[in-house]
């Protein structure tokens, strides 16, 4: 099994900051990740694919980087409407989904 | 536009069967995965696994094989998660989502809840 870590688990930030999450595989899953947003009693969204394309639709203060073991998920300049729950997800080899981070505003 | 529809939420006791239903439309349902994510209350999302319309291609989560079986009726678009005898520990938000490029389309999810 691929295990995918996430960090921080949680994280709280002002609107206007640049938010930066990280997901490390625990091999190598090339470019093979994706990131989803999650708010409260709602289903997940796609944000981003193959670790650095923007899904359709999605505004442009996203972003994501990466390959191989190391990846990161970047909100430029954090808006209320940005909290949410992250999560990383590989489907190199099945899929797995990180633990998930937790991002609210200070 | 896609659109994955979920069965309305259940209430069963432990040892009862359930199946669980996700209706595709808006696209062609033949030629694109359907997965099915888990959500404990409270918890994140766990990847169950993966059915091809098309074919009945299957694939689980090592930690679902055997406790769950994943169908599709692909003459009335409609992708199935079942269990034959349900465990407390099941109570969750199951969601169904078309595979593209990463789970692109999600159902509203459904709500399962075992209790005695």
């Amino acid at each position: 099994d691929i295990q995918m870590t996430q960090s921080p688990s949680s994280l709280s930030a002002s609107v206007g900051d640049r938010v930066t999450i990280t997901c490390q595989a625990s091999q190598d899953i090339h470019n093979y990740l994706n990131w989803y947003q999650q708010k409260p009693g709602k289903a997940p969204k796609l944000l981003i694919y193959d670790a650095s394309n923007l899904e359709t639709g999605v505004p442009s203060r996203f972003s994501g980087g990466g390959s191989g073991t190391d990846f990161t998920f970047t909100i430029s300049s954090l808006q209320p409407e940005d909290i949410a729950t992250y999560y990383c997800q590989q489907y190199i080899n099945l899929y797995t989904f990180g633990q998930g981070t937790r991002l609210e505003i200070k | 536009e896609v659109q994955l529809v979920q069965s309305g939420a259940e209430v069963k006791k432990p040892g009862e069967s359930l199946k669980i239903s996700c209706k595709g439309s808006g696209y062609s349902f033949s030629n694109y995965w359907i997965g099915w994510v888990r959500q404990m209350p409270g918890k994140g999302l766990e990847w169950m696994g993966i059915i091809f319309p098309g074919d009945s291609d299957t694939r689980y989560s090592p930690s679902f094989q055997g406790q769950v079986t994943i169908s599709v009726d692909e003459s009335i678009n409609t992708a199935y998660l079942q269990w034959s005898s349900l465990k407390a520990s099941d109570t969750s938000i199951y969601y169904c989502a078309r595979q593209v490029k990463g789970f692109d389309s999600w159902g509203q999810g459904t709500l399962v809840t075992v209790s005695s």
